[in-house]
């Protein structure tokens, strides 16, 4: 079956501290796995995904396939990375398999 | 360029009525995808339609069923409403089935409440 578990559902940091969000997925292929961000008031949105490579604000994350994770990770948390963070995976379908996300709260 | 849109915003129905949401995908995008969260929950597919024909359904009953139309909006209908259909349901649009490019545009979601 294709899972994918965020384990914590609030990580509160102080500004200027590392940010770890965790991922781990279950999914016995080659996933796609993506991490979505939802600002307070706005719309779901794509942070990165692993195939691209990127760092977007800041943010970077890397798939271990040993592991089965892939977690979100920032050096210096900003009062501004405050959001809902989503984890979602893609299999051999065009569906994405959502976690039940972590709540970043991040205070000056 | 527009973004996805979504209506109604807010709804609210009794347990047994039918409800029918609207979705206008992102210009030049023809994919749609359907999703519910509900409360402290993740987003769930629902099902996708490409080119006005489904593509893949999630674990949802018969009583959710779509239509996407040759503009590529989309309706969501679902029949004999049940109290645990309260959620927000998404719609998500894409150029093309799967995620070679950008990947999804999620619209702002309708959150129906069944009383």
């Amino acid at each position: 079956a294709q899972r994918v578990t965020q384990p914590e559902k609030l990580l509160s940091v102080f500004k200027g501290a590392p940010v770890e969000l965790k991922c781990n997925y279950s999914y016995s292929g080659s996933p796609e796995l993506f991490w979505y961000v939802q600002y307070s008031r706005q719309r779901l949105q794509l942070l990165l995904r692993h195939i691209s490579r990127e760092s977007i604000k800041g943010f970077t994350a890397d798939l271990n396939k040993g592991e089965t994770s892939f977690h979100l990770k920032k050096p210096f948390a900003q009062e501004e990375d405050s959001a809902m963070y989503y984890c979602a995976l893609s299999g051999d379908t065009d569906k994405l398999i959502f976690g039940t996300g972590t709540r970043l709260q991040v205070f000056p | 360029e527009t973004g996805v849109t979504q209506s109604p915003t807010h709804l609210i129905k009794t347990r047994g009525q039918q409800v029918t949401l609207r979705c206008s995908s992102q210009s030049g995008h023809n994919t749609v995808s359907w999703y519910q969260q509900a409360l402290g929950q993740g987003p769930q597919f629902i099902f996708q339609y490409y080119r006005e024909e489904e593509n893949g359904r999630g674990n949802f009953p018969p009583r959710f069923s779509g239509l996407q139309f040759p503009n590529y909006s989309s309706e969501l209908n679902v029949n004999a409403l049940e109290l645990d259909d309260s959620a927000l349901y998404l719609c998500a649009s894409s150029l093309n089935r799967g995620f070679f490019d950008s990947g999804y545009t999620f619209g702002s979601g309708t959150r129906l409440t069944v009383v």
